[in-house]
């Protein structure tokens, strides 16, 4: 597709259930990051990935987030045993590879969850 | 770690009026800065950036920003903002070889007609 594109836009969950977010990038863009923006918050950073190294967690909140991107594409956010102060809008952005100059980030729609 | 700070959360203007936008960062070597746009229920986009080179960067829709090493400062500024520039307005920085963008908290911008 033309942009980065994110599913579900919208899920409702009940506390302590597992979900699934998807991201599929902008095609040819080996970069890809999972942001995470609450009400009133700028974006919190949770996960990079380049090409086939090993990503980067260092922003993933707890033990119950997790993320992989299979074949260097499509990634899957998921968080386990979700919680209230989850709910939030989830990003996805992907870039060219981050050493070359043009390396702005471009962003999906997100996905907005609510734990209830 | 880098922090961004956006002084500004809540700004709001008559159309035809001057904006300017702050953004300081905290890190002191090379940094790469962007200003993104969150119009309403649309996906964050890019209005200008800085790599290198003139610390006057010209964007879309008539913005500008000007990075002052001095100051750590990259504030976006345009002269006479309109109605359609109602949107949350975000500062991010990418330094020292990070490939994180560190985003600052955004600021967001009403435009009364």
């Amino acid at each position: 597709g033309a942009g980065v594109s994110q599913s579900p836009s919208n899920k409702v969950t009940e506390k302590g259930k597992d979900v699934e977010l998807r991201c599929d990038p902008i095609s040819g863009h080996t970069a890809l990051y999972w942001y995470r923006q609450s009400l009133g918050q700028g974006l919190e950073f949770l996960i990079y990935f380049q090409g086939n190294s090993a990503p980067d967690k260092s922003g993933l909140p707890s033990d119950r987030f997790s993320a992989e991107r299979t074949g260097g594409s499509v990634s899957t956010l998921t968080i386990q045993r979700t919680q209230q102060e989850d709910s939030a809008v989830y990003l996805c952005a992907s870039s060219l590879k981050s050493g070359s100059a043009n390396t702005e980030a471009f962003f999906g729609q997100g996905t907005r969850l609510t734990v209830v | 770690a880098q922090s961004v700070s956006q002084h500004n959360h809540h700004v709001i203007l008559s159309e035809a009026a001057s904006l300017e936008l702050g953004c300081n960062y905290s890190y002191g070597g090379t940094v790469n800065l962007f200003w993104y746009v969150q119009y309403p229920g649309q996906h964050l986009q890019l209005l200008l950036k800085y790599f290198s080179g003139d610390p006057l960067v010209k964007g879309i829709k008539g913005f500008e920003a000007e990075f002052i090493k001095s100051k750590f400062s990259f504030n976006l500024r345009k002269p006479s903002v309109q109605w359609s520039d109602t949107a949350e307005y975000f500062c991010a920085v990418k330094s020292g070889g990070s490939y994180i963008p560190t985003f600052g908290r955004g600021t967001s911008l009403i435009v009364h007609p």
